[in-house]
């Protein structure tokens, strides 16, 4: 799988949109860009994936460039319960496996 | 549905001693994956199971460490003898694995195992 890079942390403003940037440089043809994020103390939480098209479901949106190197998350109106590490992961999307490779993260802290 | 279940959610142990954690995925999922994480590591896939079958281990550490998965409601990761190293937060996820389809994963709260 395609190794990401993200900012380690960031900061948000109550109620402001939360745009995460992910860098992935190396992504193949076939690779989808996944978004997961962890909540202090428990369990990641998948949040959104995406191929080559823009997507937006009720969590989130993602956008990724048209060379797919690179991709945003975006939490249109951040709460503080958006407070988290968010994961993206850039993976194969098939049926001979399902693994998940989580690197470092982005801290986004939202603040009031 | 309840969402993953695993037991227990905090285990304290001396060192040398077997440690079992257990998992029960959501009903009707057919993949199961058991990760570990610590400050230092990060989050790591250990195993994972499809089906049933363990597909890949390349994450299981070492011969100390073992994962079963019986029937499709129920998994355990087994660590014997346990260390201190091995002190982390122990979470399993289940997702429905089916060709080319949505194969999200849910988390499990997670174990925090701690070693002395």
């Amino acid at each position: 799988d395609a190794k990401t890079t993200q900012p380690p942390s960031m900061d948000c403003a109550e109620g402001r949109a939360a745009n995460l940037p992910c860098n992935h440089s190396t992504i193949s043809g076939n690779e989808y860009v996944y978004w997961y994020r962890q909540i202090h103390s428990q369990g990641p939480q998948y949040i959104i994936h995406g191929l080559k098209n823009n997507e937006t479901n009720e969590m989130a949106s993602l956008i990724i460039t048209e060379d797919r190197k690179s991709s945003t998350l975006i939490l249109p109106h951040a709460t503080l319960r958006d407070t988290a590490v968010y994961y993206c992961i850039v993976r194969v999307y098939n049926n001979a496996g399902n693994m998940l490779t989580f690197g470092g993260g982005t801290r986004l802290m939202v603040k009031p | 549905d309840a969402g993953v279940i695993q037991s227990p959610r905090h285990e304290v142990t001396e060192m040398g001693q077997e440690v079992t954690l257990r998992c029960k995925p959501i009903s009707g999922h057919n993949s199961l994956f058991w990760y570990r994480q610590t400050m230092m590591r990060g989050l790591e896939l250990l195993i994972y199971f499809n089906n049933n079958v363990p597909i890949d281990d390349s994450g299981m550490p070492e011969d100390r460490f073992s994962a079963k998965m019986p029937n499709a409601s129920f998994s355990t990761l087994k660590i014997q003898p346990s260390e201190p190293r091995d002190s982390a937060v122990y979470f399993c996820a289940s997702s429905l694995t089916f060709g080319l389809g949505e194969n999200e994963q849910f988390f499990g709260p997670g174990t925090r195992l701690t070693v002395l």
